[in-house]
Formats: structure tokens, C-alpha cells, sequence
């Protein structure tokens, strides 16, 4: 089956701490994005990219960094200096970068203390 | 700039009953317009959207939105609402970016 992979689900790191969170599609869809979503405030991105080995920012890229080395993979790192990144974490797709349809994977749900 | 409100933080139907979930955007042309529908703790997945045409589309589980420009709103619609319905509902719009509204949780009573 053809989709969108988050890992882990659920994710514990203390304060202080880089993360890693993994994104893969095996869609062979060229773009991919990250939001950030929290209670009451919808989706808010992060970073994209639509192609291999560029990426942007978004409207919350502060504290984040991104990787595209390879098509499928599109792997977010939320580093010490993420004010808050206690939150849910989750990566789309798109066939290109100016299609208007995303596919979402199921998310992860980083939690920092 | 563009933007999406959602006005209702919440909505709670009575099973059987019918649906309408608000969205308005903001944007200087006419965008593409989505209603995507999460779960909880899950990824989103798309209902429907409009890009051009016929004003009033269908989507996915019986729903459907209707586009209209003097009013700049993107309305979800259901007419008969299932328990299963319960869920986080998001309207997005595509002009310069993806931005998606804040979302209406919507509640189904039995």
C-alpha cells in the first residue's frame, strides 16, 4: 500500500535534547511538508521542500531543521532551541510542489519535559 | 496575505440530524479550497475540494461543500450525520501557500 510512514507515535525526550522525527512516503511524490499543531491553532508549517536536496522554511521554522537527501524521506529534527516543542508533529506529501492536494501521514506526538 | 476562520471552536449534532461546518478565507483571487477531516491523534484526510466549476462539490462519506464567492466561504455540508462523524474538521485554502483554518471539533450525540 502506498502512503505516508511517522515513527514513532508517540516520542519522550527531556528538555535540553535534539530529536529526530522520520518521515517516508513511498508515493513517489516530490514535495513534502511538515506542521506543527497544537490545540485551538490548526497546522502550522514548518518547513518544506519540493525537491531533493532544497528545502524552505515556513512560518515557524525557528528551533527546527530538515533534511531531503534522498525522495521518500524527509526527516524534521527539533532541536534545544525550540521554545516549546512539546506537540504534534505531523508530514504531508504532494505530487509536486504546486499540487493543491496533500496526503498526511499519522503523526507523531512529541512530548518534552 | 491569505487566511481561513473557522467561526465554530466546537459543534455538537444530535445523530441523524444535518451538518453545517462554516469556513470563510481571505485572499485576493479565487483560491482552492479543501476540508480535510482528522480524528483524534491521527493524520488528516481530504473530504473534498474545489478548484474551478460547478460550486457545489461532493466528497468523500456523504459530505459536501458548496463555493461561494460573495461571501467568500467554503461551507461543509452533511444532511443525515453518523456517530462516526465525530472529528476535528479543517478548511484549508491554497492561493501563495497551504493554510489551513484552526478546525471545528464536532461532537455526535446518540
Amino acid at each position: 500500500d502506498g502512503g505516508i510512514t511517522q515513527s514513532p507515535k508517540y516520542l519522550f525526550r527531556k528538555e535540553g535534547q535534539n530529536v529526530t522525527l522520520s518521515c517516508e512516503q513511498n508515493l513517489n511524490h516530490d514535495a513534502m511538508y511538515w506542521y506543527r499543531q497544537d490545540p485551538g491553532q490548526g497546522l502550522r508549517l514548518i518547513y518544506y521542500s519540493q525537491i531533493v536536496n532544497d528545502f524552505q522554511k515556513g512560518d515557524i521554522a525557528e528551533g527546527y531543521s530538515v533534511s531531503r537527501e534522498k525522495k521518500e524521506s524527509f526527516p524534521l529534527t527539533v532541536t534545544s532551541a525550540q521554545k516549546n516543542p512539546t506537540a504534534f508533529y505531523l508530514c504531508a506529501s504532494s505530487i509536486c510542489g504546486n499540487s493543491y492536494e496533500q496526503y498526511f501521514g499519522p503523526g507523531t506526538r512529541l512530548t518534552v519535559t | 496575505a491569505q487566511s481561513v476562520t473557522q467561526p465554530d471552536i466546537h459543534i455538537t449534532v444530535s445523530e441523524g440530524a444535518s451538518l453545517e461546518l462554516r469556513c470563510n478565507y481571505s485572499y485576493g483571487a479565487t483560491p482552492y479550497l479543501f476540508w480535510y477531516v482528522q480524528s483524534p491523534g491521527q493524520g488528516l484526510q481530504l473530504l473534498l475540494k474545489y478548484f474551478s466549476g460547478d460550486t457545489l462539490v461532493q466528497g468523500i462519506k456523504g459530505f459536501e461543500a458548496e463555493f461561494k464567492r460573495s461571501q467568500s466561504s467554503f461551507n461543509l455540508r452533511k444532511p443525515s450525520v453518523h456517530w462516526s462523524d465525530a472529528a476535528e474538521y479543517f478548511c484549508a485554502v491554497y492561493g501563495q501557500n497551504f493554510v489551513f483554518g484552526p478546525g471545528t471539533r464536532l461532537s455526535v450525540l446518540p
